[in-house]
């Protein structure tokens, strides 16, 4: 069964500094996709990044950009630059070749101004 | 830019009663899917319907969940006689295509089952 795990029920950063969420998932398949979501306070999930596994290169979305390493079925997510918007919950999800997304428990990211 | 809309944002109802949530999926999109989070866990996939039929769904979507596309702009899911453990944040979402297609979620539906 595919998993995701993140280990970071909370995290917090500094305004202008640079914060690093992992993600870890269990899977069998090696054709499959990779998503980071974020869902502000009382608002909708809105994709942040997305990265397919037969891409080598990492994704990279302005300041977002992800360290995928998928022999160790790491996706961890940096946020550059952190600004008081990014403040939100971090979902990390996994998708194969059907519809189903598999989703982490979050992490709820909080920036200091 | 076009979202997906939910509503009620919050539903509270009595333990056996029946509930409809209701979603407006983004008007080009093909594709509708539910999902819930039941408070402090992960966000679970329940179903997914594609040319007005279940395409996937999950061993959470029992016979007590349906969904229906009425018209040509609402997607519902109905719970037919609802548990303690049906609590949780509902999510709707589409997407345009199927595959590595983004999907589109929305504010989600608080239900509280007393």
């Amino acid at each position: 069964a595919q998993t995701v795990t993140q280990s970071q029920p909370e995290m917090s950063v500094q305004e202008a500094e640079t914060v690093t969420l992992s993600c870890t998932y269990d899977t069998s398949e090696s054709d499959y996709y990779l998503f980071w979501y974020k869902q502000p306070p009382s608002r909708q999930m809105i994709l942040v990044i997305r990265q397919e596994a037969y891409k080598q290169q990492n994704a990279t979305e302005n300041r977002f950009s992800v360290n995928f390493q998928k022999a160790a079925k790491s996706f961890s997510l940096k946020i550059s630059d952190s600004q008081l918007g990014d403040a939100a919950m971090y979902f990390c999800a996994y998708r194969r070749s059907g519809n189903q997304f598999y989703f982490g428990t979050g992490t709820s990211l909080t920036v200091i101004p | 830019e076009p979202e997906v809309t939910q509503t009620p944002s919050h539903q509270v109802t009595q333990m056996g009663q029946e509930v409809i949530l209701r979603c407006v999926p983004i008007s080009n999109h093909l594709y509708f899917y539910w999902y819930r989070q039941i408070l402090g866990q992960k966000v679970e996939f329940l179903v997914s319907f594609y040319n007005n039929e279940i395409s996937e769904k999950s061993e959470i979507f029992d016979d007590q969940f349906s969904v229906e596309r009425p018209d040509g702009s609402n997607f519902t899911l109905k719970i037919r006689s609802t548990k303690l453990e049906d609590s949780a944040m509902y999510f709707c979402a589409s997407s345009r295509l199927a595959g590595a297609y983004e999907q589109y979620f929305g504010p989600g539906t608080r239900l509280t089952v007393t």
